[in-house]
This record gives structure tokens, C-alpha cells and sequence, in this order.
């Protein structure tokens, strides 16, 4: 079956670093992949989408490479903030979008 | 412009007991759909409805019911609700296949 993986650890880092996080899938080839920030108590928002012939795509301090034959992306955040702590979604499918689990950011300062 | 909007935003049914969340948008979208999120789990599809008068199962549907009562509402219910459907439900919108979700705040539910 279809399966996402991301770390279920927190990530955690000092403001400034760069913060990484992994989305890893299987049995499934996306025409594209998003992801998404939820705050607690909140709904997911739209960050980021890259089609699968992207490699890289870039909006201000975020950064997401998709690799296709690793079936994997990258989600890479540049200069973090503690007002990046958050948890991060990663999404497949061209239509009934399926979720990963989320790995939850924390930036201390 | 409220974009997503859900009803309730907190409940808790006893066992056996029915209700109904509520979700209608204002973005003139086709695609409607209900997520429920549980610890661990991420977001798991219930049903979604690519366009009025249309629903479809998603990969947990079983103990609810939907109705796409037109292009702005999609509502979701629990018929004899059970304690493993405590979670936080999310109604979302989607105007077209490539594009982005918007989500709705969330329904915090607790079956007792």
C-alpha cells in the first residue's frame, strides 16, 4: 500500500541553522508533492508544491527538492526563526491528496 | 472572505449518539473534503465530493456519511458515534486538481 514517511522525532534547532526535514515514500509515483505548516490548534496551510519533473523550488527562506528516483523530498528551511517552530506536512497525489504524519520544528533562540 | 468555515469547533458525544459537522466555503471551489487527524497518524481521507451532487469514499470512511448539499456546503456524520472516532476533523477545499487544499480550523470531537 501507498505509505509517507516523516521523522516523528521533533526536530530541533538553534535560530539561524538550517532546518531539514525528510519526506520519504513508497509504492507511489506523485506528479507532484506539497507541503504544508499547521500550527496547533490550527488547519494546515499551503507552503510549497514541485511536480515531479522539478528537482529544486525555491520561495523566499524555503527550500523543497524532489527526488523521484530516491522517492524522496527535502524541505529545507534557510536562517529558521522560532517563529518557524510549527509542524510540517508532506502531501502526494494528484487528487486525494495523502498525508504524512507531520514532523514537529522547534527554533530556539 | 471567511474561506473555510466548520461548525462546531468543540464537541462531546456519549457513545451511540449522532451529530452532524458542518462545513461550507465562500472560494467558489468544486472539490470538498473531510480529513480527520489523530496522533501519529497525519491526516487520513474520509470522503470527498469532486463536485456538487458527487461523494466518494477515502480511505476511513467507515462509520460516516456525507452529503454535498451544494457547491458551497459538504457535511459529514456520524450516525451512532464510538470512541474510536475521537480526532480532530478537518474540512478542506480544493479548486482544482494540481492545486492547493484550504483548510478549515477544525472540529475537535470526543466520544465519551
Amino acid at each position: 500500500s501507498q505509505k509517507i514517511e516523516q521523522n516523528s522525532e521533533a526536530l530541533n534547532i538553534q535560530e539561524g541553522k538550517t532546518a531539514t526535514l525528510t519526506c520519504n515514500y513508497t509504492n507511489y509515483s506523485p506528479a507532484y508533492l506539497q507541503w504544508y505548516r499547521q500550527d496547533p490548534g490550527r488547519g494546515p496551510v499551503f507552503l510549497l508544491l514541485i511536480r515531479e519533473n522539478e528537482k529544486e523550488k525555491r520561495k523566499e527562506r524555503l527550500k523543497v527538492t524532489f527526488d523521484t528516483t530516491l522517492k524522496q523530498s527535502l524541505f529545507h528551511i534557510t536562517a529558521s526563526q522560532p517563529a518557524d517552530s510549527a509542524t510540517y506536512l508532506c502531501a502526494l497525489a494528484p487528487y486525494k491528496l495523502i498525508f504524512g504524519a507531520g514532523t514537529r520544528l522547534a527554533v530556539h533562540p | 472572505n471567511a474561506g473555510v468555515t466548520q461548525t462546531p469547533k468543540f464537541q462531546v458525544l456519549k457513545t451511540g449518539q449522532s451529530m452532524t459537522l458542518q462545513c461550507a466555503q465562500d472560494m467558489n471551489h468544486n472539490s470538498m473534503y473531510w480529513y480527520r487527524q489523530d496522533p501519529g497518524m497525519g491526516l487520513r481521507l474520509i470522503y470527498y465530493s469532486a463536485s456538487e451532487g458527487t461523494t466518494d469514499k477515502g480511505e476511513v470512511p467507515n462509520g460516516y456519511n456525507v452529503s454535498r448539499l451544494n457547491k458551497r456546503e459538504f457535511s459529514l456524520r456520524l450516525e451512532s458515534a464510538a470512541p474510536s472516532q475521537t480526532s480532530v476533523y478537518f474540512c478542506a477545499t480544493r479548486g482544482a486538481t494540481n492545486e492547493k487544499l484550504f483548510f478549515g480550523s477544525g472540529t475537535q470531537l470526543s466520544v465519551l
